[in-house]
């Protein structure tokens, strides 16, 4: 079965600072996708960023960056030059690209992060 | 474009009723849902895939005979949470995989079910 574990519940960053939430995550799968989502306060999930399993290079969405390791199973985040806005609950996903059209879509535990001004 | 629109928002139902929520891709065709539940301050708890003209699978540890989920369209899945109980309070949320490109999943905004 998928796991994903997100190993801090709470991060806090000066505003401007970089920040970097870790993920590990354990499959026997090659091929999946990975996935950091944002939830603020309105519970409505906001996509971040997207990883291919297939993909050696690191994702990049201007100030998200990931490090994905795909030996290790570890896909962390990176925040730079972080700003109020980016208060938020942060997941890590994983997505299963089954066979025969089967999916399977988990999410790990959580990290709070608080962006101090 | 890639919007789902979950309905209802809000729902408070008395105990031993059922209450139904909906999740339809407005824009897109979706062969693959998927519902969750999150407790307040907690991640997201997958409780079930669906599939479009077949039956949902459940996780381990999920009533099928409470959770009965429907996905009857390429665009429309429902849950109905049968005779619910206070302790079914929560919010649930759902998700789709669009047809032919599923690389990512669009989410709904969540219905937040108080059972009283």
């Amino acid at each position: 079965a998928q796991t994903v574990t997100q190993s801090q519940p709470e991060m806090s960053v000066q505003e401007a600072e970089t920040v970097t939430l870790s993920c590990t995550y354990d499959t026997s799968e090659s091929n999946y996708y990975l996935f950091w989502y944002k939830q603020p306060p309105s519970r409505q999930m906001i996509l971040v960023i997207r990883q291919e399993a297939y993909k050696q290079q690191n994702a990049t969405e201007n100030r998200f960056s990931v490090n994905f390791q795909k030996a290790a199973k570890s896909f962390s985040l990176k925040i730079s030059d972080s700003q109020l806005g980016d208060t938020a609950m942060y997941f890590c996903a994983f997505m299963k690209h089954g066979g025969s059209g089967t999916y399977k879509y988990i999410f790990g535990t959580g990290t709070r992060l608080k962006v101090l001004a | 474009g890639a919007v789902v629109s979950q309905h209802p928002s809000r729902v408070i139902c008395k105990s031993g009723t059922s209450v139904k929520i909906e999740c339809r891709s407005l824009d897109f065709q979706a062969t693959t849902m998927f519902w969750y539940r999150q407790f307040p301050k907690q991640s997201l708890m997958l409780m079930a895939t669906s599939n479009e003209g077949s039956k949902a699978t459940y996780e381990q540890g999920v009533e099928k005979d409470k959770f009965l989920i429907n996905h009857a369209s390429l665009t429309l899945s429902t849950l109905t949470v049968t005779s619910a109980h206070p302790e079914d309070s929560s919010f649930y949320i759902c998700s789709a995989l669009r047809q032919g490109a599923p690389t990512e999943a669009f989410f709904g905004q969540g219905t937040r079910l108080t059972v009283v």
